[in-house]
């Protein structure tokens, strides 16, 4: 059983590019919630998927922006990338109604140059 | 507002040595709460979590926190540290609005 991956694994872009970022869920959830680690600091919530719907997000701008296939995948989307944008991303994956027991991936890391 | 608090940023203790991780956060409601470890490059590891009941509870590698409501406190710890054991460590509350709030990490070294 597959747990959560992601693609890719690193990615350097420059300022004003967009990235999209891939994860696909452990096998059987239906929830996705992504997350930005930057560096020294601890995960902070961007937003969360359900049934092709964005949910619930974070206190992050409108450059940041998602998407839920019907396989339950994932995307990220993030237009004008700034310096600040470089982090880690991690996606995690859960079922609908126990949210709180979430199984991450192994992130994407991101570099802004 | 919910938060967590890590106030220990890094730490080092010595292979076979006890270690405690401190954790404290605030929120309104009962939390539920976890202990994540990360790997250089890796995601996040669950080693355990509280929801209710037993305020001592265990998780894996030999690791358990104590659920201390009075002193809004989820500390971490290990009897005995193994080298495997250095990695980042976060405390993690989850809210009601379904949401983790992690705290910033505490870097464990281990030392010979």
């Amino acid at each position: 059983d597959a747990g959560v991956t992601q693609s890719p694994t690193h990615l350097i872009k420059t300022r004003g590019q967009q990235v999209t970022l891939r994860c696909s869920p452990k096998s059987g959830h239906d929830t996705v919630s992504w997350y930005q680690q930057a560096l020294g600091q601890g995960p902070q919530f961007i937003f969360q998927y359900y049934e092709e719907e964005e949910r619930q997000r974070g206190n992050f701008p409108d450059r940041f922006s998602g998407h839920q296939f019907p396989n339950y995948s994932s995307e990220l989307n993030v237009n004008a990338l700034l310096l600040g944008d470089s982090a880690l991303y991690l996606c995690a994956s859960s079922l609908a109604g126990e949210q709180e027991t979430q199984y991450f991936g192994p992130g994407t890391r991101l570099l802004v140059l | 507002a919910q938060s967590v608090t890590q106030p220990d940023i890094h730490i080092t203790v010595s292979e076979g040595a006890s270690l405690e991780l401190r954790c404290n956060y605030s929120y309104g409601a009962t939390p539920y709460l976890f202990w994540y470890v990360q790997s250089p490059g890796q995601g996040l590891q669950l080693l355990l979590k509280y929801f209710s009941g037993d305020t001592l509870v265990q998780g894996i590698k030999g690791f358990e926190a104590e659920f201390k409501r009075s002193q809004s406190s989820f500390n971490l710890r290990k009897p005995s540290v193994h080298w495997s054991d250095a990695a980042e460590y976060f405390c993690a509350v989850f809210s009601t609005g379904n949401q983790f709030y992690f705290g910033t990490g505490t870097s464990l070294t281990v030392i010979p």
